[in-house]
Formats: C-alpha cells, structure tokens, sequence
C-alpha cells in the first residue's frame, strides 16, 4: 500500500548540477501535483498534471521542468540547480472530479551548495 | 486572488482543547480540509467539510464553518504530545484541480 512514493528523500546539489525528483503512484489518480515547501513560505505549488500527457505551470514554475510519461509517473527536472532552490520537495495526486483531496508523498529534501 | 490565511504558531497545554483559525476569501470553494503534518513526513489529509455543512466531528476533531465570515476553525480536543505538528489549512476551487493551502499553524504542546 505505496500510495505516493517519491525519490529520492535526500540529496545535495552544486549550483550547477542538474537532477530529476521521480515521483510515481499507484492509485489510478489523474492528477498530480509538485509543490515546494519552505519556512514560513507555506506549500506552494510549482506544476501540476491534470492527466497524463498535459502540464500546466503553478506559482512558482521558474527554473523547473516537468514530465508526466505515464499515469503513474510524473518528474521534477531542475536543469541547473540554484541555492535558492533549495526546499523540501512533495509529489501529491487526486482522485477523479474536483473537490478530490489531496494525498501526498513523504517528500523529497534537497540542498543545493 | 485566492487565498487562505492562519496563524503561523499555537501553544496549548496538554490536556486543554487546541483551536486553529483559518480564513479564506474564495467564495465558491466547495470543499474545505485540514491536513496534518508531522516532522519529516507529507502532509496527511486529518478531515474536511463541504461548504454546505456547519460542522463536522470526528471523535476528537471539530470542524466549524462559518461560511458568510469565511471563517474555518479545527478544534483538537484533549490536546495529546502526538497532536504536536503543522496544520494546514485549505480550500478547493470549484473550477479546476487546484487545492490552495495556507502557510500552516505550528502546534506546540506544553506539559
């Protein structure tokens, strides 16, 4: 009973350096969702997919890339990591229909040097 | 815009009643929730209410809604060590898949 997984939980970047956050669930959701978390900043959302094969851009988009390959699987690519990308980073999927709520990863914390 | 805002802090007593305040400004979210962090983990859906109820208990857990005030409260009865997390609060667009989240409210237990 995964729910939402995500990988990795940790890593540490040099500004620079390029990465993919993986995010794969296997509740037959069609949405899903990237969010970054920060003190005092709240979540805030960064893409999100509304089904496979569409991507729509959140609050903050900026310095990211998503892919959304499959049902199952949707990525975060950062190209050239920025300190101030520095967060905690949460997958998190819906259901069918609107007013779903939202069930989350256990997230994925990145430091970038 | 949209937006939904909550006290950053909250200390309460162990054993005394915890009340988190939300308050949101869109007035055609249909469904309101209460997510529960705890340290190092995602959030965890805790309950919600739809926008056509007052209140909604479960076992521990009160729910208001004062809907014309915009106003969503979450009382935690019997406050336990365990109760000790981030609470955020939330709201749903009637029009697409978005859920807007406030900054959450920090619960800390005193003994």
């Amino acid at each position: 009973n995964a729910g939402v997984t995500q990988t990795p939980k940790f890593q540490v970047l040099k500004t620079g350096q390029s990465m993919t956050l993986q995010c794969a669930q296997d509740m037959n959701h069609n949405s899903m969702y990237w969010y970054r978390q920060d003190p005092g900043m709240g979540l805030r959302l960064i893409y999100y997919s509304a089904s496979e094969g569409t991507t729509d851009k959140g609050e903050v988009p900026n310095g990211y890339n998503v892919s959304r390959l499959n049902k199952r699987e949707f990525s975060l690519r950062l190209e050239s990591a920025a300190p101030s990308q520095t967060s905690v980073y949460f997958c998190a999927t819906t259901g069918t229909g609107l007013n779903q709520p939202q069930h989350f990863g256990d997230g994925t914390r990145l430091s970038i040097l | 815009g949209e937006d939904v805002e909550q006290s950053l802090f909250l200390s309460v007593r162990e054993g005394d009643s915890s009340v988190i305040n939300c308050t949101y400004t869109d007035s055609s979210s249909t469904y309101l929730y209460w997510y529960k962090q705890e340290p190092g983990a995602g959030l965890q859906l805790l309950t919600y209410i739809f926008s056509n109820m007052d209140m909604k208990q479960d076992q521990r857990l009160t729910v208001l809604l004062n809907k014309k005030d915009k106003h969503l409260s979450l009382r935690i009865a019997d406050t336990q060590t365990g109760d000790s997390a981030i609470y955020f609060c939330a709201e749903s667009m009637n029009r697409d898949d978005k859920i807007i989240f406030g900054k959450g409210t920090r619960l800390h237990i005193l003994p």
